[in-house]
């Protein structure tokens, strides 16, 4: 167990729709990663936050969004679902703001979208 | 084209054989990372080297850092099927955080 919490486990919805993933990161950490991973493109990051302010941004679609909250826990929000969107989506969580320092990965969320 | 290629893509070996997986780049890195995956959970961090040339070892696994910092290898000794998983290399380069593509290792018992 990282410690690093999503909800759900589990989603399901259909092309056009929108969602909302959830992360908690460890205890003490104040950066949230967001990643991507499907059969074709692997393991692709999204975005950072760090302490509420969005850090750095990597291949995510304008269809998606991120916030991280006062609390330190993280939204990723999905909208206008399009099939190629069905992937595992992992939150991960560090200490510092540096990329480079360990992430710690929670158990993922799959989205099917259909 | 992807920034790190990892070889093999697909492994399947016999529990107490020897392997060796890599990964490889035509760019610089300052540092890279090994992440092991396993089947519906996400990476758990293995190492990281940051010296061209290092060698780290982690019990049965080896890791090596290419001299010129562009590229790495993992070795395991004697693999157990406590061992299958998928291996990522990854990398951090300017405030961005790439991943391998990943090789798919199998140790039957």
């Amino acid at each position: 167990d990282s410690g690093v919490t999503q909800t759900p486990k589990h989603l399901i919805t259909a092309t056009g729709q929108r969602v909302t993933l959830r992360c908690s990161p460890r205890s003490g950490d104040l950066s949230v990663y967001w990643y991507q991973q499907s059969l074709d493109q692997g393991l692709q990051f999204l975005i950072q936050y760090y302490n509420g302010e969005e850090r750095a941004k990597g291949n995510i679609l304008e269809r998606f969004s991120a916030q991280q909250f006062p609390d330190l826990h993280s939204e990723l929000n999905l909208s206008s679902l399009e099939l190629g969107d069905s992937a595992l989506y992992f939150c991960a969580s560090s200490v510092g703001d540096r990329t480079f320092n360990e992430q710690f990965f929670g158990p993922g969320t799959r989205l099917t979208v259909l | 084209t992807q920034l790190l290629e990892q070889s093999p893509q697909f492994l399947s070996i016999q529990e107490g054989e020897n392997l060796t997986v890599y990964c490889n780049s035509s760019s610089v890195f300052s540092s890279l990372q090994w992440y092991r995956q396993e089947p519906g959970e996400g990476p758990v961090l293995l190492v990281t080297v940051v010296t061209g040339g290092e060698v780290k070892k982690l019990k049965r696994l080896t890791f090596q850092f290419g001299d010129a910092r562009k590229d790495s290898s993992l070795h395991i000794t004697a693999a157990q099927p406590g061992d299958t998983g998928l291996y990522l290399c990854a990398v951090t380069t300017g405030n961005q955080f790439y991943f391998g593509t990943g090789t798919s290792l199998t140790v039957i018992p």
